[in-house]
C-alpha cells in the first residue's frame, strides 16, 4: 500500500527564516516523489519532483530512502511562498498511474 | 494551448440523486485522472482513463464511474449520492499514463450533497 504522511497541518514562519515541510512515505517499491503547491485561489500545480533534482523558486527536496522522507526546504522564506503544500507519491510498475497525496501543510510566511 | 477546464464550478445535489461532472483535457493530452478532495484532506485518486479505457482505479465503490471520449474529454458520474460524497472533485490530464508524465490539474468542481 502507498501512504504519504505530512505531520504538520500548519506551519508559520517569518520572512527570511528557513522553512522545512516534512513528508514521510510508505511504499515497498521504488517510488517517485513530488511536491505540489496550491496558492490562494489557484489550482494545484507541480512544484518539483525528486527525479529532476532541481531547485524551483528556491525550494529543494531530497529523497532519503533510508528514512523514507522527502522533506521540502527553503533557506529564506518569502511572503509569496504562503500556500498549501502537498507531498505526493507515484508507485512503480503496475501502480505508476496514480498519485497518492498527503493531507497537506498550510505554510504562512509572516512579514 | 488551453489548460484543463472543469464544469460546473459548483453543484448542490440531494442524497440519492445522480451527478455528472465534466473535464476537458489540456490540448494534446490523452490521459485523464479524477481525484476527490474532502475538506482538510489531500486529493484521493478515483480512477484514470487512458485512450478511452479505464487504466486504474482507487478505493471507490462502483457507483463512481467514468467515461473518456474520443477528444479525450472526460466525465465522472456518481450514482446514489451520499452525504460523504460532498467534496472538491479534481481532474488532471497528462500526455500519457505513467510516472514520468506530469499531471496538470483543473480548478475543480465543488459538490455539496444535502
Amino acid at each position: 500500500a502507498q501512504r504519504v504522511t505530512q505531520p504538520e497541518k500548519l506551519l508559520s514562519v517569518f520572512k527570511g527564516a528557513p522553512v522545512e515541510l516534512k513528508c514521510n512515505y510508505s511504499y515497498s517499491g521504488s517510488p517517485e516523489l513530488f511536491w505540489y503547491v496550491q496558492y490562494s485561489r489557484q489550482r494545484l500545480q507541480l512544484l518539483l519532483r525528486h527525479i529532476s533534482r532541481e531547485s524551483i523558486k528556491g525550494f529543494t527536496a531530497d529523497l532519503n530512502k533510508g528514512e523514507t522522507s522527502f522533506h521540502l526546504k527553503k533557506p529564506f522564506a518569502q511572503e509569496e511562498d504562503s500556500a498549501m503544500y502537498y507531498c505526493a507519491l507515484k508507485g512503480s510498475g503496475g501502480s505508476n498511474y496514480k498519485l497518492t497525496f498527503g493531507k497537506g501543510t498550510l505554510l504562512t510566511v509572516n512579514p | 494551448e488551453t489548460g484543463v477546464t472543469q464544469s460546473p464550478t459548483h453543484l448542490i445535489k440531494t442524497r440519492g440523486q445522480q451527478v455528472t461532472l465534466r473535464c476537458s483535457s489540456q490540448s494534446g493530452h490523452n490521459t485523464v485522472s479524477w481525484y476527490q478532495q474532502a475538506l482538510g484532506q489531500g486529493p484521493q485518486f478515483i480512477f484514470q482513463y487512458y485512450r478511452e479505457e479505464e487504466n486504474g482505479r482507487g478505493n471507490f465503490p462502483p457507483r463512481f464511474s467514468g467515461l473518456q471520449f474520443p477528444n479525450y474529454s472526460s466525465e465522472l458520474n456518481v450514482n446514489a449520492l451520499e452525504l460523504d460524497d460532498s467534496a472538491l472533485y479534481l481532474c488532471a490530464s497528462s500526455l500519457a499514463s505513467g510516472s514520468i508524465y506530469e499531471q496538470y490539474f483543473g480548478p475543480g468542481t465543488r459538490l455539496t450533497v444535502t
